[in-house]
Parts: structure tokens; C-alpha cells; sequence
């Protein structure tokens, strides 16, 4: 089974909205760790934001926003007010347990954002 | 900062030939990564180092091994490369300290054809 599913291979948003981006997981460890990679065209993996599974508060970086639903599995990136720079492949990664941090990623979704 | 450093940065080879990529990190970090990304399959989990003096298989060893040099080097070598192999190569790194999410830190990746 897919321990990360990004389901939107492609996505669109205009300059200025706001996008979501969606990632659910599937893990049995009650401790894990959530993240977000940004991939811009250059071929750069940029990191974005992490939940981690015990935090009470979804995490937030600036224009990037996790919703972080535990009992639905699910932590979805939002970028609000799109700019052209957002344009990229996002991918959506999970670290299982304590300690050792090998991720495992999703397929990624590619965002495009218009003027 | 030079972070995570990769090289080469583009290779090609013949089907059978041998090669190395080598990476090191100057972050003091204890684990190292090897992933491979190809379209539609986000990126895999060749090998680790969760630290100095060891090494794990990931999600997609057959054909690779590596070598953990020392704390800041962890090369991947091609034995006999074929044309499967053909792909983006990623080094990352990660570490703990007080306050850290443990993310991975990415090279900038070393795209590898295999004829």
C-alpha cells in the first residue's frame, strides 16, 4: 500500500489565490513527522514546512500553510496568495517513528500558477 | 554554506560501464540518503546511513552499492549500469539538534543516462 498518496498529478491556480495541495498517508506509528518539498523547474528540493503527528497546531511558514486532520490521515498544503514563483512539482513526505529520518515521498503534484 | 554537495552533476554511460557518484556534507549531520527520482514515481530510497560506519538497504537497492567514507561522504556506485538506471540522483542529509524538524537537506542531484 502507498504509505503517501498525492492524487492531483497537475493543478492550476491564478496569481494571487489561494491553492491546496492534497496528501494523505497511511501509517500504524503513533509518532511521525509530515513534510513538504517544493521542486521549482531548476530541479532543487527546497523544504517547506513539517507537522509533526503530536503537534496540537497546524503548521505555518509564511504563505504556506499545512492542514494537518490526523484522524483523516490527511495533511494538505496550502499556498495562499499564489505568485508565479509558486510554480513547481510539491511533493509530500512522511517519516515514520523517532529518531532515524528516512522519508518516504509521494508522486508529487505539479502546480501551475497564471497571471 | 555549501550544504550538500554532488557531483558529477551529468553523466553518460554505456550499458555495463561502472561509475561513482560521490557526496558530501559539511552540516555535522549523522545520516545520509541516496534517492533516485523518476517521472510519475516522486523520489525512492536506494540507500542510507543513519550514521558513520553503517549502511541499509531502502526501497530500491538491486544494482547500487555505497559506501559510507566517513561522516561527511557517502558515495553510490554503479557496478554495471543499465539503461533502467537512467535517472535524477539525489544526495541528502539529515540531523537532529536541539529544535530541528530532522528534514532532509538536498544536493542539487546528478542526472544519469545510461545508453
Amino acid at each position: 500500500a502507498q504509505k503517501i498518496t498525492q492524487t492531483q498529478p497537475g493543478m492550476f491556480v491564478q496569481e494571487k489565490e489561494a491553492v491546496t495541495l492534497d496528501c494523505t498517508y497511511d501509517t500504524s506509528d503513533q509518532s511521525y513527522g509530515l513534510f513538504w518539498y517544493k521542486q521549482p523547474s531548476s530541479g532543487e528540493m527546497i523544504f517547506l514546512i513539517y507537522q509533526g503527528s503530536y503537534d496540537e497546531q497546524n503548521a505555518t511558514e509564511g504563505r504556506y500553510s499545512l492542514n494537518f486532520q490526523k484522524a483523516r490521515k490527511s495533511a494538505n498544503l496550502v499556498i495562499s496568495a499564489s505568485q508565479l514563483g509558486d510554480s513547481a512539482m510539491y511533493f509530500c513526505a512522511m517519516r515514520e517513528g523517532v529518531g532515524f529520518q528516512k522519508l518516504v515521498f509521494g508522486t508529487g503534484t505539479r502546480l501551475l500558477v497564471s497571471p | 554554506n555549501a550544504g550538500v554537495t554532488q557531483t558529477p552533476k551529468f553523466q553518460v554511460l554505456k550499458t555495463g560501464q561502472s561509475m561513482t557518484l560521490q557526496c558530501a556534507q559539511d552540516m555535522n549531520h549523522n545520516s545520509m540518503y541516496w534517492y533516485r527520482q523518476d517521472p510519475g514515481m516522486g523520489l525512492r530510497l536506494i540507500y542510507y546511513s543513519a550514521s558513520e560506519g553503517t549502511t541499509d538497504k531502502g526501497e530500491v537497492p538491486n544494482g547500487y552499492n555505497v559506501s559510507r567514507l566517513n561522516k561527511r561522504e557517502f558515495s553510490l556506485r554503479l557496478e554495471s549500469a543499465a539503461p533502467s538506471q537512467t535517472s535524477v540522483y539525489f544526495c541528502a542529509s539529515s540531523g537532529k539538534g536541539q529544535g530541528a524538524t530532522g528534514e532532509l537537506f538536498f544536493g542539487e542531484g546528478s542526472r544519469l543516462t545510461v545508453l
